[in-house]
């Protein structure tokens, strides 16, 4: 069974600052998922990844599969970013999730 | 728009009481989930089905049934015999996306046992 591990656990910044998460995984997988949870406990997948590096807005999401490891980067970081950010691993031929226990951000005005 | 329905946000239940989550999604995806959330620690998986009339049991399914009689609806049934079901309860979908699967997520529903 794959072990995710997340870290920070919680991460409090100014507003503008440039923010990085991490997580770590320890069995070889086919994908990678950041996910953001808001307070009403919805959550929103953020990006998919099997390789390299995605962006999206402000969201920048990297994977170096040969160390196991993830970042989530955001720039001009803004309040309204503020939530439980999660890393989510699949296995090879599973398309089930394993789930780290999230990283929750607050961000300042 | 396409999305996934949960209701109702919040429930309440008497100890002893069986009590049943909706989950409805129109987005045509075969495959369905239900995760449990607690405080400080990941989402776990309690049942999930794969195609219509089929389900598997998840991590932590004791104390929990599910049904899939329709590609767009898979109920979730706590009963009394769940020891400890005050938590956050989510429900997912997924389709292929090339060689991995792209999950969409509800909002969510606490239930709380007074």
């Amino acid at each position: 069974k794959n072990e995710v591990e997340q870290s920070p656990q919680n991460l409090t910044a100014q507003e503008g600052e440039f923010i990085t998460i991490n997580c770590s995984y320890s069995v070889g997988i086919s994908a990678l998922h950041w996910l953001q949870q808001h307070p009403g406990g919805g959550i929103v997948s953020l990006f998919m990844l099997s390789s390299g590096k995605k962006k999206h807005g402000r969201l920048i999401a990297t994977i170096n599969i040969q160390e196991k490891h993830s970042s989530l980067h955001i720039t001009a970081s803004h309040p309204r970013d503020s939530a439980v950010y999660i890393c989510a691993v699949a296995n090879f031929g599973n398309e089930k999730l394993t789930f780290g226990t999230g990283t929750r951000l607050t961000i300042i005005p | 728009d396409g999305g996934i329905t949960q209701s109702p946000k919040y429930l309440f239940r008497k100890e002893g009481q069986n009590v049943t989550l909706s989950c409805e999604q129109n987005l045509n995806h075969d495959a369905m989930y239900w995760y449990r959330q607690d405080p400080g620690q990941g989402l776990r998986l309690i049942y999930y089905s794969q195609i219509v009339n089929d389900f598997q049991k998840g991590d932590i399914a004791e104390g929990y049934s599910v049904s899939r009689e329709k590609k767009e609806s898979f109920p979730l049934t706590v009963t009394s015999a769940q020891k400890n079901p005050t938590a956050f309860y989510l429900c997912a979908s997924s389709v292929p996306t090339g060689s991995n699967y792209g999950y969409t997520f509800g909002s969510g529903t606490r239930l709380t046992v007074v």
